[in-house]
């Protein structure tokens, strides 16, 4: 267990919905990442944050946006789904090991959109 | 062409066997090299990571990183059942986003 929860586990929605995706990072961690699984495009980074501000952004939809609170949970809004958008969605939280930073992964939401 | 690259595999080997995983990339400015394991529906679980060129081992797993020839392997002894899984290699630049750039990932198959 890497200590970051995510909820829902799975989530099953239709075409043009919206939905949002939770993530808690691990105890004391400042900094959440979002990153999409799936089969065609492996394992992207689309965005970070850190306590609260938004540090980099990746290859993240137009129609996707975070924030994260001053709890330090984040959210991920995924809206006008497409079918396209079904996918693995991992949150993950990084902490300063031995020098280096190192992030530890969520279990994931597994987004299906029909 | 993607920044890194990673044999998709299946790689079935025998209980028992060394197992070499590998990835290439080309981004010189990859400082960062890490390692990561993900069994079946579940999130990655970090295995290694090594800093700059050079080796990192620990316990049956040892981490290579050829930064002159852009190519970084993992190594897996006495290969085990358990060890069955998908192995991402993971790197990232020296700034201050932290933001990883995986490979496609290598599926793995220990047979007992």
């Amino acid at each position: 267990d890497s200590g970051v929860t995510q909820t829902p586990k799975h989530l099953i929605t239709a075409t043009g919905q919206r939905v949002t995706l939770r993530c808690s990072p691990r105890s004391g961690d400042l900094s959440v990442y979002w990153y999409q699984q799936s089969l065609d495009q492996g394992l992207q980074f689309l965005i970070q944050y850190y306590n609260g501000e938004e540090r980099a952004k990746g290859n993240i939809l137009e129609r996707f946006s975070a924030q994260q609170f001053p709890d330090l949970h984040s959210e991920l809004n995924l809206s006008s789904l497409e079918l396209g958008d079904s996918a693995l969605y991992f949150c993950a939280s990084s902490t300063r090991t031995s020098g280096v930073e190192t992030q530890y992964f969520g279990p994931g939401t597994r987004l299906l959109v029909l | 062409q993607k920044e890194v690259e990673q044999d998709p595999g299946p790689l079935s080997v025998p209980e028992g066997a060394i197992v070499s995983l590998n990835c290439t990339y080309s981004n010189s400015a990859f400082q960062y090299f890490m390692w990561y394991r993900q069994y079946s529906r579940k999130g990655p679980e970090l295995l290694m990571y090594t800093y700059s060129s050079g080796n990192k081992e620990d316990g049956r797993f040892t981490a290579q990183v050829d930064k002159s020839s852009k190519y970084i392997s993992l190594f897996i002894r006495d290969s085990q059942p358990s060890d069955s899984a998908t192995y991402l290699c993971a790197m990232r630049e020296m700034d201050s986003s932290y933001k990883l750039i995986f490979g496609s990932g290598t599926r793995l198959l220990v047979r007992p």
